[in-house]
């Protein structure tokens, strides 16, 4: 059975470093054409892909965010580790990780497990 | 900055077929962007409905179905169920390990 749980702090100051992990079980992060993405969902408002990690270690990270974020793994910990710096109050929001599958030819993946998401409150 | 755009809303009758659509701002979505399809409840996290265009993930039933239509990806549902009213999102692949999410079609079923 493929879970994914994510955690982390729930209330981050302006200014601050989150750092959230994704723990997962039921599949290793050394699977081949698998990986994991973290998205993001301000409340109220729709979701927004933030990076991912594939298991040859490639990762990528969203245009609008990139200077921001760190993405890694620990395969021997099953976690996945994202870091967002410069934390503001419009990144509250709720933050999933989910599994994907891939890349396939030209890259593409897809979402097919999710975590049940970890709400993380920014305000001082 | 290129945006996916959906429907905001929509709603269908119990038994009713819905298609939501999946655009760009600016071009087509082909094949090429292996549009997927996700549906969220209030207070839940998603679900992957569709892949690859029309490829559906394991335990989907087959009144739902992917396509592209016209210059857009679609997402059928046919024979409409209560609980079927939800949020959906499309996801788009960009290139270069890039996927953006649609703003998400909201159905209600009445």
């Amino acid at each position: 059975q493929v879970t994914l749980k994510e955690s982390g702090p729930v209330l981050v100051k302006p200014t601050e470093t989150l750092t959230l992990t994704c723990t997962v079980s039921g599949f290793s992060l050394s699977s081949a054409r698998m990986g994991v993405s973290w998205i993001r969902q301000p409340p109220g408002q729709a979701l927004e892909w933030l990076a991912h990690i594939f298991s040859n270690d490639e990762k990528s990270y969203s245009t609008s965010l990139k200077s921001r974020l760190t993405i890694s793994k620990d395969t021997s910990k099953s976690q996945v580790v994202l870091t967002m710096t410069n934390m503001d109050p419009v990144d509250t929001a709720t933050y999933y990780c989910a599994r994907i599958r891939g890349p396939y030819s030209d890259g593409w993946y897809y979402f097919d497990y999710w975590g049940q998401g970890t709400l993380v409150t920014v305000s001082s | 900055q290129t945006v996916v755009t959906q429907e905001p809303s929509f709603s269908v009758s119990p038994g009713g077929t819905v298609t939501f659509t999946c655009g760009l701002s600016s071009g087509s979505v082909s094949i090429s962007y292996y549009p997927s399809w996700y549906h969220q409840t209030p207070g839940q996290a998603p679900r992957t409905l569709i892949y690859n265009t029309n490829t559906r993930s394991s335990g989907v039933p087959d009144r739902f179905s992917g396509s592209i239509f016209g210059n857009k990806a679609a997402l059928t549902i046919t024979g409409a169920q209560a609980d079927d009213e939800s949020d959906y999102y499309c996801v788009l692949y960009m290139g270069s390990g890039v996927s953006v999410f649609g703003g998400g079609t909201k159905l209600t079923v009445l």
